[in-house]
């Protein structure tokens, strides 16, 4: 059975404070895994997608990589407003659905 | 980019109405709708596909003649709760890929459903 597991499911950083979030997968056959952005209310964003181990993507403070069991996102040095959830989620290779994890809940105070 | 619009965001509707959703999209043609629900501090979960011109597909436990989907043309797929009940609130979000192999999944805004 696929599955996303996703940890911490809270993480509170201060300002300018790196971190990074776990994203573990078993999927039968991996088309595409799959971060999105999501705040209270609203429905995910798109961040990134990656297609296969190695692989790496960036945008402003956000890296995410991938390996063949899991992927992180790195934040460099965040800021309040990158306060979310971040939701993993992966695609087999039927190309159906997204299976999504239950997402980690990012604060970051100033 | 392509874009997907779901109205309404939120909807408060009594016990035992029922309430339906739009998803539209707006630059492309969306031939597959995927329709997920979403409680508190939890994942999306995948309630049901949909196809444009075909019968959708739910997933297990979830009740088809409770969930009505509709995806009568390729670029509308609604989902209407019937007969709702408290327990069926939630936040209903759906979603479909942009053209392509390799496309991000597109989401709508979602709606908030509250049913008192």
């Amino acid at each position: 059975e696929d599955q996303v597991t996703q940890s911490p499911e809270a993480l509170r950083l201060q300002e300018g404070e790196s971190s990074s979030l776990n994203c573990s997968y078993t999927v039968s056959g991996l088309r595409g895994l799959f971060w999105y952005r999501q705040d209270p209310g609203k429905g995910p964003e798109f961040l990134f997608t990656l297609y296969s181990a190695g692989e790496e993507k960036e945008k402003e403070r956000l890296k995410a990589t991938l390996t063949k069991k899991e992927s992180f996102l790195h934040i460099t040095a965040p800021k309040p407003e990158d306060s979310a959830t971040y939701l993993c989620a992966v695609q087999n290779q039927a190309g159906t659905a997204l299976i999504f994890g239950k997402g980690t809940t990012l604060s970051v105070s100033s | 980019g392509a874009v997907v619009s779901q109205h309404p965001s939120r909807v408060i509707c009594k016990s035992g109405t029922s309430v339906k959703i739009e998803c539209r999209s707006l630059d492309f043609q969306a031939t597959t709708m995927f329709w997920y629900r979403q409680f508190p501090k939890q994942s999306l979960m995948l309630m049901a596909t949909s196809n444009e011109g075909s019968k959708a597909t739910y997933e297990q436990g979830v009740e088809k003649d409770k969930f009505l989907i509709n995806h009568a043309s390729l670029t509308l797929s609604t989902l209407t709760v019937t007969s709702a009940h408290p327990e069926d609130s939630s936040f209903y979000i759906c979603s479909t890929f942009g053209a392509g192999l390799n496309t991000e999944a597109f989401f709508g805004q979602g709606t908030r459903l509250t049913v008192v």
